[in-house]
């Protein structure tokens, strides 16, 4: 069974304060590691999808990364906008679907 | 979220109504899902219709089913609504290619079970 544990689930940073979410995985035949940002009362927004080890990739202050067992979201000089709830998921078929975490609800402060 | 469309986005339902909730895609993606998010849960997939004319269960199917109508629509229906079904619940239509899997989310639509 494929499972997906995101840490920290809550996490509240200064602007401008640098850090990473983390997303730790377990699956039978990885198809794919992805990233998800939710705003309130909206739906799941596609930010990344990583298929192997080392694999990197980033859009404005975000990257992400992937190895064996985890990924990381790694923020950069956050600013307020990009306050939102930040869910990771795994793929492990074609078409059954992705398994997602619980997600990390980011807070940025002014 | 653009392409991915959920009707209708609010409803209240009393126990044992029935009701449909619609989801049509404007992408021509062959795989269409439905999901449920409770707080504390995550999403979590109740069931997925890989191609038009077949669909197939999920993690949490009870209670639940579904119709691929066409290409383009996914409905989800619950036949004798329980408190335990107050959810939001997402459409998602996904593209699978050579470099990996896709997918895209609705708006969302709230279900209130009283």
């Amino acid at each position: 069974e494929d499972q997906v544990t995101q840490s920290p689930e809550a996490l509240r940073l200064q602007e401008g304060e640098s850090s990473s979410l983390n997303c730790s995985y377990t699956v039978s035949g990885l198809r794919g590691l992805f990233w998800y940002r939710q705003d309130p009362g909206k739906g799941p927004e596609f930010l990344f999808t990583l298929y192997s080890a080392g694999e990197e990739k980033e859009k404005e202050r975000l990257k992400a990364t992937l190895t064996k067992k985890e990924s990381f979201l790694h923020i950069t000089a956050p600013k307020p906008e990009d306050s939102a709830t930040y869910l990771c998921a795994v793929g492990g078929g074609g078409a059954d679907g992705l398994t997602f975490g619980k997600g990390t609800h980011l807070i940025i402060q002014p | 979220n653009a392409g991915v469309t959920q009707t209708p986005k609010f409803q209240v339902l009393k126990t044992g109504q029935s009701m449909t909730l619609q989801c049509a895609q404007d992408m021509n993606h062959n795989s269409m899902y439905w999901y449920r998010q409770d707080p504390g849960m995550g999403l979590r997939l109740i069931y997925y219709s890989a191609s038009e004319g077949t669909t197939d269960k999920g993690e949490v199917p009870n209670g639940y089913n579904v119709s691929r109508l066409n290409k383009r629509e996914f409905s989800l229906r619950l036949e004798s609504a329980a408190p335990s079904q107050t959810s939001v619940y997402f459409c998602a239509s996904v593209i699978i290619g050579h470099s990996g899997n896709t997918i895209y989310f609705g708006e969302g639509s709230w279900l209130t079970v009283v």
